[in-house]
């Protein structure tokens, strides 16, 4: 089945305490990003990479970091978690080309409370 | 930059009713337009998309008409069900830009 996962699916952690949420996608696709969800402001892009090796800040990038070793995979890094980092994440995936040039596919959400 | 307008507030119905929900977009180039819709506890999916002006996108019951000279996309369904409470997103992309720049969602609650 074609999807995009994300792991994990809740947590709550302590400020200051470093995590990693992992994005997986299994539809070889170039472009991954990260988004976070927040009441009364909708989505908002954190990161997103055009392809391996390849990332740029979205909208809202300060404290976080990503990384793209590899095709199927875009882990989003929170090295010092703050409570203002408490929201609801979701990586996107797409393939750029074709029909579905700019359509995103998402995972599941994961829920972050920073405590 | 690209931005995307909804609506605001949630949207309470009765089953069976009419929903329109509206969408206005600005856009440096031509975008393609999106609804996104997000089900409780769920990821975010694709509902329906236009990609150039005058197109309809459609499924499930739902319909929108990519109306470049009044820069809308609305949403509309003609017989809710209680199945399609759920919050809903307008969206847009560009060629060659980076990002879905999203609406910030619309509540949608049918009432039984």
């Amino acid at each position: 089945e074609a999807q995009v996962t994300q792991n994990p699916r809740y947590l709550i952690t302590v400020t200051g305490k470093k995590l990693t949420v992992t994005c997986s996608q299994n539809m070889n696709h170039e472009y991954m990003s990260w988004y976070r969800q927040d009441p009364g402001l909708g989505l908002r892009q954190i990161y997103y990479s055009m392809n391996v090796e390849v990332t740029d800040k979205g909208d809202v990038p300060e404290g976080y970091k990503v990384s793209r070793k590899e095709k199927r995979n875009f882990p989003l890094i929170l090295e010092s978690p703050s409570p203002n980092q408490t929201s609801l994440y979701f990586c996107a995936s797409s393939p750029r080309q074709g029909e579905a040039y700019n359509e995103q596919f998402f995972g599941p959400g994961t829920r972050l409370t920073v405590l | 930059g690209d931005s995307v307008t909804q609506m605001e507030g949630p949207v309470t119905l009765s089953e069976e009713a009419f929903l329109t929900i509206n969408c206005t977009y600005t856009a440096t180039g031509y975008p393609s337009l999106f609804w996104y819709v997000q089900y409780p506890g769920e990821g975010l999916q694709l509902l329906l998309k236009a990609t150039k002006a005058d197109d309809k996108g459609s499924n499930k019951g739902f319909e929108a008409t990519y109306r470049k000279e009044t820069t809308s996309f609305h949403l509309e369904k003609g017989s809710v069900q209680v199945s399609d409470s759920a919050v809903y997103f307008c969206a847009l992309s560009t060629y060659g830009n980076n990002r879905l720049a999203f609406g910030k969602g619309n509540q949608v609650v049918v009432i039984p």
